[in-house]
């Protein structure tokens, strides 16, 4: 099975700075997957990193904002640009292995946002 | 569209009581899957079953179970025995074949809390 890794695991950001989120996979997946929760809430999906194109956003996440790359098959970063209080959340990235049809999900990343 | 419902928002339990978490959810697709995930105070996500839409038999797996029934849109997980350790964030979730299984949409999770 695949291992996920994120960095950083947590954060503590002040209002206005921007922060970057590493996703690594130690072996090549088809998708990986940016999702947020908010404390105490769900899991909401924020977009589909695309291998050498633009991420697919869903409803309610643009680009701007939450900026991804994923330059090659194991690796995406997510952005969270000019933060404020309400982006604390946890990120967590996901992927699948278009082989085996298997998702995982990386440990999380705990941004606090002052 | 797709939607996973997750009534409780809480429960809690005395250590060894059996506890059921229920999981409701909807679908315009025959082809599906159904997960569940567990995510302890640490916050990272625990894979604990995932069930595909044509296997309606129930899963057994030490002190955890699963009950799908698609008469009911239901995929309940039971806990026997609870314990101390298993205090945390459950979550169901579902992923449809027309978005070919890559979304994955997740309920609002219950928190089961286990006291000794």
């Amino acid at each position: 099975s695949a291992v996920i890794s994120q960095k950083p695991s947590r954060d503590i950001c002040q209002r206005g700075t921007s922060l970057t989120i590493q996703c690594q996979v130690d072996s090549q997946v088809t998708m990986m997957f940016w999702y947020r929760q908010q404390p105490g809430q769900s899991l909401t999906l924020i977009a589909t990193a695309n291998q050498g194109s633009e991420a697919t956003y869903e409803s309610g996440f643009v680009i701007d904002k939450f900026p991804i790359s994923r330059p090659n098959l194991t690796f995406s970063t997510l952005t969270v640009s000019n933060m404020s209080p309400e982006d604390s959340s946890i990120y967590l990235c996901r992927a699948i292995s278009g082989n085996t049809d298997t998702q995982y999900f990386g440990p999380g990343t705990r941004l606090t946002v002052l | 569209a797709q939607k996973v419902t997750q009534a409780q928002t809480e429960i809690s339990v005395v250590e060894k009581e059996d506890v059921t978490l229920d999981c409701v959810y909807e679908t315009r697709d025959t082809t599906y899957y159904l997960f569940w995930y567990k995510q302890p105070p640490s916050g990272e996500l625990v894979f604990l079953i995932r069930r595909n839409s044509f296997d309606e038999q129930n899963e057994i797996s030490g002190r955890y179970s699963w009950n799908f029934q698609k008469s009911t849109s239901s995929f309940n997980f039971t806990i026997t025995a609870s314990q101390v350790v298993d205090s945390a964030v459950y979550f169901c979730a579902l992923s449809e074949v027309n978005t070919g299984f890559q979304k994955l949409v997740f309920g609002t999770g219950t928190r089961l809390l286990v006291s000794p």
